[in-house]
């Protein structure tokens, strides 16, 4: 089991570039998240997926889409990305409604110039 | 909306205990969790509690939970080097909207 993977681990953009961040888990997981962490501030949601199908807004949204293309992945796409966006984006997943813990990818680190 | 906030510093001398603390504002939280997190490391599951216990031991580590205060402990006994990092409250509720909130993260810093 590879758990949930993050693609890519680092990455630079030049203002107004855009990319999407990859995320898969293998888990069998119905719920999905992606979280940006900076300095002082811990783990902020921007998406979720509770269920395949569904996306929703979390904490800090604007600037951010999202696609839960099935049950295994979930991307996130910066599509005119700015030096705010610069952060460390974790992805991570649970199945909901059993007694378990939520995984985490490994993180993907991002400067945006 | 929810919110979960933690104190963001605590220090430590080796061999002491820690308590870090965690508030949160859901009333309907299911499961509340703690995190570690190394220096350029991702996030690692310490333990989890689930709202209806009202305290976990596992080893060094003891969860309380009140969950009349919504308030979450977590204390390391006999703390050592090996334990600074920050570490993560979250919760997560009880609605089909399955957020996972996290803390702000408090920063253990164990000394000599």
């Amino acid at each position: 089991n590879a758990g949930v993977t993050q693609t890519p681990k680092f990455q630079v953009l030049k203002t107004g570039q855009s990319m999407t961040l990859q995320c898969a888990q293998d888990m069998n997981h119905n719920s999905m998240y992606w979280y940006r962490q900076d300095p002082g501030m811990g783990l902020r949601l921007i998406y979720y997926s509770a269920s395949e199908g569904t996306t929703d807004k979390g904490e800090v949204p604007n600037g951010y889409n999202v696609s839960r293309l099935n049950k295994r992945e979930f991307s996130l796409r910066l599509e005119s990305a700015a030096p705010s966006q610069t952060s460390v984006y974790f992805c991570a997943s649970i199945y909901r409604d059993l007694n378990t813990e939520a995984f985490f990818g490994q993180g993907t680190r991002l400067t945006v110039v | 909306g929810e919110d979960v906030e933690q104190s963001l510093f605590l220090s430590v001398r080796e061999g002491d205990s820690s308590v870090i603390n965690c508030t949160y504002t859901d009333s309907s939280s299911t499961y509340l969790y703690w995190y570690k997190q190394e220096p350029g490391a991702g996030l690692q599951l310490l333990t989890y509690i689930f709202s209806n216990m009202d305290m976990k031991q596992d080893q060094r580590l003891t969860v309380l939970l009140n969950k009349k205060d919504k308030h979450l402990s977590l204390r390391i006994a006999d703390t050592q080097t090996g334990d600074s990092a920050i570490y993560f409250c979250a919760e997560i509720g009880a609605g089909g909207y399955n957020k996972l909130i996290f803390g702000a993260g408090t920063r253990l810093a164990v000394h000599p």
